[in-house]
């Protein structure tokens, strides 16, 4: 079993649309829990940080469940720059980060 | 502010031939993380430092690869000797302090024939 697995997509969605991502990790004692953005040919960039009692950045919100191992992602009215792959990224032990494959997502007009 | 920088962007080399790969964290920052990307197998760590120091190297897949980091602004990673199955995308990251949100460079597209 992976670390930590995310559903591959391609998510396909027109402008607008509600999309929502899960994550689950294998690691009970996993300390954080992070959203990477990675858009095509270029590197991962840190979305937002996942917090226990669930955070929001404008059109993003993201929860984390700890008793079912799992992080979601949810955005709001998409927007056709929100294209990339959403890469959910856990921490081990300190500096042991394990990331998922990564989720695509397509915004289409 | 300068963010990760990696050199060089691109690199095609022949098998059997030693390819150094070369990074610089950001100013301040005390872990270096240099991870391997391929649409196979996605982001994996090879190895980190903390204060230069390497903390875990679990993740390099042979001897063939060797990491420095000789002072808080500089880090190699080199294969000796490479093979066509070391084609990936390598990342260098790093992060204030232990645990911390890491800053990936722009990577290392690195092709062998």
């Amino acid at each position: 079993r992976k670390e930590v697995e995310q559903d591959p997509g391609p998510f396909n969605v027109p402008e607008g649309a509600t999309v929502a991502f899960n994550c689950t990790y294998s690691n009970s004692a996993s300390q954080s829990f992070f959203w990477y953005r990675q858009d095509c040919r270029k590197e991962p960039k840190l979305l937002m940080s996942v917090y226990s009692s669930g955070n929001e950045d404008g059109r993003f919100t993201a929860q984390l469940n700890r008793a079912s191992q799992y992080i979601s992602l949810l955005i709001r009215d998409s927007k056709l720059s929100d294209s990339a792959t959403y890469l959910c990224v856990v921490n081990e032990n300190n500096n042991d980060m394990r990331f998922g494959a990564g989720t695509r997502l397509t915004v289409k007009p | 502010d300068a963010g990760v920088i990696q050199s060089p962007r691109h690199e095609v080399t022949e098998m059997g031939q030693e390819v150094t790969l070369r990074c610089k964290p950001i100013s301040g920052h005390n872990s270096l993380f240099w991870y391997r990307q391929t649409m196979m197998r996605g982001l994996e760590l090879l190895i980190y430092f903390n204060n230069n120091v390497p903390i875990d190297d679990s993740g390099m897949p042979e001897d063939r690869f060797s990491a420095k980091m000789p002072n808080a602004s500089f880090s190699t990673l080199k294969i000796q000797p490479s093979e066509p199955r070391d084609s990936a995308v390598y990342f260098c990251a790093s992060s204030l302090r232990q645990g911390g949100t890491q800053y990936f460079g722009p990577g290392t597209r690195l092709l062998v024939l």
